[in-house]
């Protein structure tokens, strides 16, 4: 399995709902990712998980609130998000915190489109 | 991101032609990746370059990275209209690994 899965593909939220991303990844990746993707740009990091502890945040504002419940998993959870939220969110994994002791690099998952209303 | 430079910003060929698209950093570069994306979905690996020099190949696509390792080129040897889409290239440094930065993608479409 040499994939990354995301759940939902698409989610449609407004501005007072609670929701969660969901990310899922068997390689035995110690290392996971989210970005966010504005249209017409490219992809800028929000937090990394290392051996399922928070080791990077990127400054990402308290709406958004990652977990990693165990080693395969990542959430994201939304909250009282904002229109400018809106975005193509992906997630990713590597061995061991970068993508140079793999043969595939960063392996990213399709993304979730979000839309907030 | 500001630390990559991709160029050109979009191109358009004619099927069969060749292409070179850039990547350009003002910093030493620990790791390049080459990604591939349609719009509006996940990232796609291409290639992975490490050292000054290194040149890779899949199938019509060869990617190199130069010597001093701040430059990267993919090019496209006749190119298809299944080539088209997005590429980015992203970058490790050695002092943040797991930062992985992007360059501001290049939009190719092939006409037949």
């Amino acid at each position: 399995d040499t994939e990354v899965t995301q759940t939902p593909k698409h989610l449609v939220m407004g501005m007072t709902n609670k929701k969660s991303l969901k990310c899922e990844q068997h390689m035995g990746h110690r290392a996971m990712y989210w970005y966010k993707q504005k249209a017409k740009k490219p992809p800028e990091l929000m937090f990394v998980y290392s051996y399922e502890k928070l080791s990077i945040n990127e400054s990402v504002p308290s709406r958004f609130s990652p977990e990693c419940p165990n080693s395969s998993l990542l959430n994201l959870h939304l909250h009282a998000l904002q229109p400018e939220d809106s975005a193509l969110y992906l997630c990713a994994s590597s061995q061991e915190g970068t993508g140079l002791y793999s043969n595939y690099g960063y392996t990213f998952g399709s993304g979730t489109r979000l839309t907030v209303v | 991101s500001q630390e990559l430079e991709q160029s050109p910003q979009s191109l358009i060929v004619q099927e069969g032609k060749n292409l070179t698209i850039n990547c350009t950093s003002s910093k030493t570069l620990y790791g390049l990746y080459w990604y591939k994306q349609k719009y509006g979905e996940g990232l796609i690996f291409l290639m992975m370059l490490q050292k000054g020099g290194e040149e890779k190949s899949h199938e019509k696509i060869t990617a190199k990275l130069d010597e001093k390792k701040q430059q990267s080129s993919l090019h496209i040897t006749a190119s298809q209209p299944s080539h088209a889409g997005i590429y980015l290239c992203g970058a490790d440094r050695r002092s943040t690994l797991g930062r992985l930065y992007f360059g501001r993608g290049t939009q190719l479409t092939v006409w037949p």
